[in-house]
């Protein structure tokens, strides 16, 4: 069975603070997509990042940052110097090919991210 | 238009009624994918079309939820008799490419209460 797990309900912290979001997965398939995603109040899921479990190279993106580590099945975000505009619920996601059709992402249940002033 | 565009925003239901959401993808995607969301909670799968064929329907939670996309564009989900259960933010999203390869665009969803 296929799960993601983000342990963390609720991180508040103050403008300019770095913050990290955690998230483990569970899967048996050796080829797989994790995702990150960013939900604000408006509602819509906005796409951040897609790595494939073939690539463990960590990626930066401005103040965004992803460390994938298989040995641990973690695929954890950082935000370095976080702001008010990135108070938002992120949801990492997973997606695993089933005998070659489409499969569909698996979502964790989100990490609300409160920035103050 | 610019993005996923979903309606109505907000309905209200009384149990037992039925309700169509409907879905307008951003021109040209290919797949087109509907998630149930609720309160407090990740989306779920419900099912996926490609072009105007329903590939996936595996998360549709019982044969009351019903979901088509004719033309391969717009998209309706249908619920028969709703139930208070079927309370969530309904999120359609599409793609331009398969799921493996292309982001998701998501709309801001239709949230339904049923009372």
């Amino acid at each position: 069975a296929q799960k993601v797990t983000q342990a963390q309900t609720e991180i508040s912290v103050v403008e300019k603070e770095d913050v990290t979001l955690d998230c483990v997965y569970e899967t048996r398939d050796t080829t797989y997509y994790l995702f990150w995603y960013k939900q604000p109040p408006s509602g819509e899921l906005v796409f951040l990042i897609r790595r494939n479990s073939f690539d463990e190279q960590n990626e930066i993106s401005g103040r965004y940052s992803w460390n994938f580590q298989k040995s641990t099945s973690s695929f954890n975000f950082t935000i370095t110097a976080s702001q008010v505009v990135d108070s938002a619920v992120y949801f990492c996601a997973l997606s695993v090919n089933y005998g070659g059709s489409q499969g569909n992402l698996i979502f964790g249940k989100g990490t609300k991210l409160s920035v103050k002033p | 238009g610019a993005g996923v565009s979903q309606s109505p925003r907000y309905k209200v239901a009384k149990r037992g009624q039925d309700v169509a959401l409907r879905c307008d993808p951003i021109s040209g995607h290919v797949s087109l994918f509907w998630y149930q969301q609720a309160l407090g909670q990740g989306p779920e799968f419900l099912t996926y079309f490609q072009n105007e064929a329903q590939l996936d329907k595996s998360g549709l939670p019982s044969d009351r939820f019903f979901a088509e996309r004719p033309e391969g564009s717009v998209s309706t989900l249908k619920i028969q008799r709703t139930q208070q259960e079927d309370s969530a933010v309904y999120l359609c999203a599409s793609s331009s490419m398969g799921l493996y390869t292309g982001e998701l665009f998501f709309g801001e969803g239709s949230r339904l209460t049923v009372l």
